[in-house]
């Protein structure tokens, strides 16, 4: 079945930007979604579709994807990004969802 | 506001069988698919199911396939899962999301979740 791989941590400074990668075999075929997910909370979508973000998430959040890899961008962290993030597709052959394993996002 | 509220959650002994429901507000309840999500303690998102609008398609994650069910009622806006067999790794707390709709299978709203605990 279709993998995706999200490493287990990133850290940036504050004011930073942050990447967070997704690789998956030829991922640049199929929509990738992002969710960030904070303590306790449900997940929130903050990409759809690698790169169109909902409304009301900031434009400082941004999503790529290419080849085997999509990337979550988000420009100038603070404090209030610290999450887990976690990237996810639609995998049309078995019609199963599939997540990633997740990304802590830490802002030193 | 689109509203997703899971309920029937607590603790079950193991090889036991346990209900969850999901009631929906805020908009046309027969118009989306709805997910089901868990996430196991300390651990990540997982998939569990799916339904279609109108309860035509099913699809599980391979973990509860054959144990899990899903089902919906489009008269009372409620997605239930019931779940036979339990196992401890079945413990976690279960969401249920709002597929958006069209080919991405995009979660664009998402219940508070119940918590399972699956333990003797």
């Amino acid at each position: 079945s279709y993998v995706l791989t999200q490493a287990p941590s990133v850290s940036v400074a504050p004011g930073q930007t942050a990447r967070i990668t997704c690789g998956g075999y030829n991922i640049r075929t199929k929509s990738v979604h992002w969710y960030q997910q904070k303590p306790g909370q449900a997940p929130v979508l903050v990409v759809y579709d690698d790169s169109d973000r909902p409304s009301g998430i900031p434009e400082r959040f941004s999503g790529s994807n290419s080849g085997n890899t999509a990337t979550l961008t988000i420009s100038r962290v603070g404090a209030g990004d610290e999450a887990d993030y976690y990237c996810q597709v639609w995998d049309t052959i078995s019609n199963h969802v599939i997540f990633g394993g997740g990304t802590k996002l830490t802002v030193l | 506001q689109v509203q997703l509220v899971e309920s029937g959650g607590g603790v079950v002994l193991p090889g036991r069988s346990l209900g969850l429901s999901c009631g929906t507000s805020g908009f046309i309840f027969s118009d989306y698919a709805i997910h089901w999500v868990r996430q196991a303690p300390g651990k990540g998102l997982e998939w569990v199911a799916f339904i279609s609008y109108d309860g035509s398609n099913e699809y599980y994650a391979d973990s509860v396939r054959g144990r899990f069910t899903v089902s919906r009622d489009n008269s009372k806006n409620t997605v239930y899962l019931q779940m036979i067999s339990l196992r401890a790794e079945d413990t976690a707390v279960y969401y249920c999301a709002r597929d958006y709709g069209g080919d991405s299978g995009r979660f664009d709203s998402w219940g508070q979740g119940a918590l399972v605990t699956v333990s003797s």
